[in-house]
């Protein structure tokens, strides 16, 4: 199984600031790799595909990069509906696996 | 409208069973990959199931396989999955969602309760 790990877990950042979020995969990926925000209550929702295709209706201001094993989502000019939890998703190989998650949480 | 809505979750009893369903509308079911994947209260995401559009080919977490069971109807335009033989650690908010790879449409979610 391919382990998904993210860092931070949490991340303090101020409205208009820039958040930078890693995804590190235990071994090769390639591109296959999806990035979803999650908000209290609600289903996730796709970000970045492809490791760094935005999916429909998603802002220039969210972006994602890498390949292989280490993968970043950059989050420019924080705003208010920014602030959630934000999981990074392999779907190279069976069995599909998550990391466990960044809360990105106003400082 | 494109959704997926789920239903059948609650409470059961620790090795007890229940069945869920979601139910899909707005989009070609039939063509359509779809997943399992649970939540956990307070925790991550945890990919469940796959099935095909025709159910041949079918994938599960080690730590459901042998208990629980996905299922498609395309002419009803549903997605099933049998839970059998339920832990506590089986407790989640189950989502269904649609696509081979990345997954761009999720449902609402239902909430499995396993407790005596």
């Amino acid at each position: 199984e391919i382990v998904m790990t993210q860092s931070p877990a949490t991340l303090s950042v101020s409205p208009g600031d820039t958040a930078t979020l890693s995804c590190r995969a235990s071994q090769s990926v390639g591109s296959n790799l999806a990035w979803y925000q999650q908000k209290p209550g609600q289903p996730p929702r796709l970000l970045i595909y492809g490791a760094s295709t935005r999916a429909t209706d998603i802002p220039a201001r969210i972006s994602g990069s890498g390949s292989g094993t280490e993968f970043t989502l950059t989050i420019s000019g924080l705003q208010s509906e920014d602030f959630a939890v934000y999981y990074c998703q392999q779907y190279n190989d069976w069995p599909r696996t998550f990391g466990q998650g960044t809360k990105v949480e106003i400082q | 409208q494109v959704q997926l809505v789920e239903s059948g979750g609650g409470l059961v009893k620790p090795g007890g069973s229940l069945r869920l369903s979601c139910a899909a509308s707005g989009f070609t079911f039939s063509d359509s990959y779809m997943h399992w994947i649970r939540q956990s209260p307070g925790k991550g995401l945890e990919w469940v199931s796959f099935i095909s559009t025709r159910g041949s080919t079918i994938y599960y977490a080690d730590s459901v396989k042998g208990r629980f069971t996905i299922s498609r109807d395309n002419a009803k335009n549903s997605l099933y999955l049998q839970m059998n033989s339920l832990r506590a650690d089986d407790t989640a908010v189950y989502y269904c969602a649609r696509d081979r790879y990345q997954l761009p449409l999720w449902g609402q979610g239902t909430l499995v309760t396993v407790s005596s």
